[in-house]
């Protein structure tokens, strides 16, 4: 069964970029129909959709935050990656990777990313 | 941007049915998916395609899509099925995705 793991910095500074990888294991991140997504949540507060990456490399984003957003894949590391630039304290969140087909069925545990200085 | 709307919360009584609804005006043209999430927990997709049940899923769970509202079902709720339900679909033309705003199931 496929996993899904982030991981990254749990502090950003505000106005620096956020990074971000997901590690998929039990299986390959080029195998099927497949796409790869970023979902975060502040807390106590509702699911947000960052953005998704086929791994034709094709990505969709959030209207809302496409202009921060870049997401990428490594095919050869089995890794998908979230860069979000210039953060404020809004952008502190749990931040999900996931994967998609029809729903997301594939979550990975959450990482907790604080924007502060 | 597009949105998904769904009441913030829904309180029912042990066995009885739970409805929770989620309306956006390209629903017609869009599955949507169900998510339960419970404190702690990442979400777990619990209906998908409006309709369908994801195998591990209880039958008590299910789905159904009228016009511009689709609605998540319990039947005979139980304890265990206190949580947070979102539904998530995409904007008409499938560019990118949204979720409700989420609906904080209590059972009484």
């Amino acid at each position: 069964q496929v996993q899904l793991q982030e991981s990254g910095p749990g502090l950003v500074k505000p106005s620096q970029t956020l990074s971000l990888t997901c590690t998929v294991s039990g299986g390959s991140i080029s195998s099927g129909s497949y796409y790869w997504s970023w979902i975060r949540q502040p807390a106590g507060k509702g699911l947000e959709w960052i953005g998704r990456i086929y791994t034709s490399g094709s990505t969709n984003y959030n209207p809302s935050l496409k202009s921060r957003v870049t997401i990428s894949v490594d095919t050869s590391k089995n890794q998908f990656s979230l860069k979000l630039s210039s953060v404020t304290a809004a952008d502190t969140a749990v931040y999900y990777c996931a994967r998609g087909y029809s729903g997301y069925e594939e979550w990975g545990q959450g990482t907790l990313v604080t924007v502060s200085s | 941007s597009y949105e998904l709307t769904q009441p913030p919360s829904v309180s029912v009584s042990p066995g009885q049915t739970a409805r929770i609804t989620c309306s956006g005006d390209a629903l017609p043209k869009q599955y949507a998916y169900w998510y339960q999430q419970k404190p702690g927990q990442a979400p777990v997709l619990v209906i998908y395609k409006d309709s369908e049940r994801p195998s591990g899923i209880p039958e008590r769970f299910s789905g159904s899509s009228s016009g511009t509202t689709v609605t998540l079902t319990i039947s005979g709720v139980q304890a265990e099925d206190e949580a947070d339900y979102y539904c998530q679909s995409a904007d008409s033309s499938g560019t990118y995705e949204v979720f409700g705003g989420g609906t904080k199931l209590t059972v009484l």
